[in-house]
């Protein structure tokens, strides 16, 4: 079965510093994961996917198959940055399309 | 584009009681909907997957007859919780999901059980 782990639940560091929020994914088959983003009193939002190899916010994450990691990092956090962080692994066959999330990472970008 | 809505945002009922929650995709059709459950400052729990027009898949160790799920359009999927008890009480949310892409959530639904 997969899983996905994120390792810290908390997270804080301060405005303009680097950020880096880990994920390590288990599973057999060709993965494909994803970034979502909770903020306050909002809904879950797509914060980018590892397909797209794409940069969103100043986020970027690379998809490390050897370590089975996507880890989501940023070189300079903003206070906006603030919110829950999962990481989301997709899986394919019959379950096409069903995500599998961590824990979640709560973000906190102190002034 | 890709919007998703839930109704009601929030509900209180009474012990024994039914509620029904309505997730609706505005701007497309969804060919799959996820029903999920979100404990504070928790995870998602998947509940279940629904395709438009067929039964849903309900993930281990839920009830299927308790958390009643129907997808009658490619817009619509709602979720019943029937006879509701306290324990019932969560945060609960849906996406929608074309095919070949990601899913897009609702903006969940706050069910209280006195």
């Amino acid at each position: 079965a997969q899983r996905v782990t994120q390792p810290e639940k908390l997270l804080s560091v301060f405005k303009g510093a680097p950020v880096e929020l880990k994920c390590n994914y288990s599973y057999s088959g060709s993965p494909e994961l994803f970034w979502y983003v909770q903020y306050s009193r909002q809904r879950l939002q797509l914060l980018l996917r590892h397909i797209s190899r794409e940069s969103i916010k100043g986020f970027t994450a690379d998809l490390n198959k050897g370590e089975t990691s996507f880890h989501l990092k940023k070189p300079f956090a903003q206070e906006e940055d603030s919110a829950m962080y999962y990481c989301a692994l997709r899986t394919g066959g019959t379950s096409y399309g069903k995500l599998t999330f961590g824990q979640g990472t709560i973000l906190t970008v102190h002034p | 584009g890709a919007v998703v809505s839930q109704h009601p945002s929030r509900v209180i009922c009474k012990s024994g009681t039914s509620v029904k929650i309505e997730c609706r995709s505005l701007d497309f059709q969804a060919t799959t909907m996820f029903w999920y459950r979100q404990f504070p400052k928790k995870s998602l729990m998947l509940m279940a997957t629904s395709n438009e027009g067929s039964k849903a898949t309900y993930e281990q160790g839920v009830e299927k007859d308790k958390f009643l799920i129907n997808h009658a359009s490619l817009t619509l999927s709602t979720l019943t919780v029937t006879s509701a008890h306290p324990e019932d009480s969560s945060f609960y949310i849906c996406s929608a999901m074309r095919v070949a892409d990601t899913q897009y959530f609702g903006p969940g639904t706050r069910l209280t059980v006195l």
